[in-house]
């Protein structure tokens, strides 16, 4: 069974411009969430999806969004880009059984320059 | 916010076992303990959790005081694979995606 897919692997913006992340979970995972992980703040939880319907969301601005498909398949977006953004994203999914046991992918590396 | 303590970094032997301590003397009655690493350039992994009891599977051990207030994982024969940082998390089941993952503990398998 295919694991977690996020695309693109590495991604180069500007200030000031946005970006979308992609994310395809495992073949019947339902739930998908979104973390950012940057050397001084660590793992941080952004959001999470279920059924297209945004379930949680962590402390972060406006700025970040996101979206989730019929199909389960996410996305986020990041608009009017800081250089603070610059980070490794990262998309997990789980079955709604288990919601606590996350597969992670291996992430986007997004460098704002 | 921070639920855990764990030692920064911690070495150990190829082939021996590789015990991972965490505090946790703040645990609430419903708050399980997580389990999870991240090699170097992965997402994290999960690899156990439990409530009070002693958990064991293919991965580790995990071993809760009686108290509940401290842990331990177990890697019983430590591979050069198992080199990674590992993230202790204490928090409800069943809230979601929602891990505070803190800084963790960076262990190095030494051949």
């Amino acid at each position: 069974k295919a694991g977690v897919t996020q695309t693109p692997r590495y991604l180069i913006k500007t200030r000031g411009q946005q970006v979308t992340l992609s994310c395809s979970p495992i073949s019947g995972h339902r739930s998908v969430s979104w973390y950012q992980q940057t050397p001084g703040q660590g793992l941080q939880f952004l959001f999470e999806y279920f059924s297209e319907t945004q379930r949680n969301k962590g402390n972060f601005p406006g700025r970040f969004s996101g979206r989730q498909f019929s199909n389960s398949r996410s996305e986020m977006n990041v608009s009017t880009l800081e250089l603070g953004d610059s980070a490794l994203y990262l998309c997990a999914s789980s079955l709604e059984g288990v919601r606590e046991k996350l597969f992670f992918g291996s992430g986007t590396q997004l460098s704002v320059l | 916010d921070a639920k855990t303590t764990q030692p920064p970094s911690m070495d150990c032997a190829e082939g021996r076992a590789a015990n991972l301590p965490c505090n946790h003397s703040t645990i609430s009655g419903n708050e399980y303990v997580y389990w999870y690493r991240q090699i170097h350039s992965q997402g994290p992994q999960y690899i156990i959790h439990g409530l009070k009891n002693n958990e064991t599977n293919e991965m580790a051990s995990l071993i809760i005081t009686e108290d509940r207030k401290s842990s331990t994982l177990i890697l019983p024969h430590a591979t050069l694979r198992d080199t990674a940082v590992y993230y202790c998390i204490v928090r409800v089941e069943g809230t979601g995606n929602q891990f505070y993952f803190g800084t963790g503990t960076s262990l190095t398998v030494i051949p």
